[in-house]
């Protein structure tokens, strides 16, 4: 089975620190991509990646940085967290090709107070 | 411009009876679909894909879609919903083009409630 990990499922942090988010995932997958989920917005696109030290803005990379040094791994940064980027963010993975679909980790419950 | 659709916010269903969960799409090129379902506090599973040939595409829980292309629709159905279905449901589509190769574009999420 495909496996998404992400390093944290609830993160408080106050308002100017930088966060970290990391996600991991164990099937070769060349495209990783993060998002942000809030409601009645659905999922937007902050960035994503389709190979090492690969990287494009998503619809929303204000306020956010990524890092893809490794093909298993795709860290979201928060380079000055604000309040208004408290959210639920999901890191997901996918081949370029043949299957398509993405898969999407457990997603992390960030809180900026 | 690829976009997706889910004009209603929530659908409630009796236990028991059919549901469908309606997405309507629009995009360049051939369309690759897909039917996601989140559970609470939860990410999104896959649920079904639409990439080529039959219109009717079966998925994981009895769930199973419809692609129509006359109407641009990609609807989700069930012959019989399960209390346990309860869930938010989102619908995407692929864009294949260039350097965005791979990203998926998703609607705003249908809450499906079953009522036992």
């Amino acid at each position: 089975d495909v496996k998404v990990t992400q390093s944290s499922r609830y993160l408080v942090k106050r308002t100017g620190e930088k966060v970290f988010l990391e996600c991991v995932q164990d099937m070769d997958h060349e495209n990783m991509f993060w998002y942000r989920q809030d409601p009645g917005l659905g999922l937007r696109l902050i960035y994503f990646s389709y190979d090492v030290k690969m990287k494009e803005k998503g619809d929303i990379p204000e306020g956010y940085s990524v890092s893809r040094e490794k093909k298993e791994r795709f860290s979201l940064i928060l380079e000055s967290a604000s309040t208004n980027q408290t959210s639920m963010y999901l890191c997901a993975s996918g081949k370029a090709v043949k299957t398509y679909e993405q898969y999407f980790g457990p997603g992390t419950r960030l809180t900026v107070t | 411009a690829q976009s997706v659709a889910q004009p209603e916010d929530q659908v409630n269903v009796a236990e028991g009876n059919p549901l469908t969960v309606k997405c309507t799409y629009s995009v360049s090129g051939n369309p690759y679909l897909f039917w996601y379902v989140q559970y609470p506090n939860r990410g999104l599973q896959f649920l079904l894909k639409y990439i080529t040939g039959d219109n009717l595409v079966k998925g994981s829980y009895g769930f199973e879609a419809e692609f129509n292309k006359s109407q641009t629709s990609f609807h989700l159905k069930k012959p019989s919903a399960l209390v346990s279905d309860s869930a938010l449901y989102f619908c995407a589509v692929r864009d294949n083009r260039g350097s965005t190769l791979g990203r998926l574009y998703f609607g705003r999420g249908t809450q499906l409630t079953v009522w036992p």
